[in-house]
């Protein structure tokens, strides 16, 4: 069974500061997908990583993927009280629509 | 585009009674998902339509539990008898083509918040 592990689970950062999250997933995959959720709301997709030593870039949020290493990264640079939210990494496992979701990390940017 | 459309937004409900759940997928799309969101168990996959055929419904939590997509554009989540415990977050999300192949991303809805009291 495909298991993703996202950490932390919860941070709390300074407007302005640098950070990575991380996503650590149990088998082999080569798709993996970045989601934002704000509080109430839907999830937005943000990157889609598929093949390895893929790097998407969009504002203050880059993301990479290293497949061998089963790992993601999506690193924050200056972050901005905006990008307040939850961030959720999903890979597909053995079949291609099953999309499993990590816990998700609750981002805080404080000023 | 008007996205995947979900309702009713907000239900309350008491346990034993009926809930369904509805879902408008983007037109075109041709694969249909149902997830469940909670603070405990995070994002769990009910089921999966592609062109209208449930594909995997091991995610469906136990009998009380029916899903229905009798055309391209319409499906129902049904929950009979709810219970306190099925209250949470049911998102609905579709995509082009089959499931999560390629570069096909999930688009969601809007969710529907369930509370059974």
């Amino acid at each position: 069974e495909l298991k993703v592990e996202q950490n932390p689970l919860f941070l709390s950062m300074q407007e302005g500061k640098n950070y990575t999250i991380y996503c650590n997933y149990s088998t082999t995959s080569d798709r993996l997908y970045w989601y934002r959720q704000d509080p109430g709301k839907s999830l937005e997709s943000l990157f889609v990583l598929l093949s390895n030593g893929a790097v998407k870039q969009e504002g203050r949020l880059m993301a990479s993927l290293d497949t061998k290493a089963r790992l993601s990264t999506l690193h924050i640079t200056a972050a901005v009280h905006d990008l307040s939210a939850t961030y959720f990494c999903a890979v597909v496992g053995g079949s291609n629509y099953k999309l499993t979701f990590g816990k998700g990390t609750l981002l805080t940017v404080n000023p | 585009d008007a996205g995947v459309i979900q309702s009713p937004r907000h239900e309350v409900t008491e346990m034993g009674q009926e809930v369904t759940l509805r879902c408008k997928p983007i037109s075109g799309h041709n694969s249909l998902f149902w997830y469940r969101q909670t603070m405990m168990r995070g994002l769990e996959l009910l089921i999966y339509f592609n062109n209208n055929v449930p594909i995997d419904d091991s995610g469906m939590p136990e009998d009380r539990f029916s899903a229905k997509m009798p055309n391209a554009s319409f499906s129902t989540l049904k929950i009979q008898p709810s219970e306190p415990r099925d209250s949470a977050v049911y998102f609905c999300a579709s995509t082009p083509g089959a499931g999560a192949s390629g570069a096909n991303v999930l688009t969601f809805g809007a969710g529907s918040r369930l509370t059974v009291l």
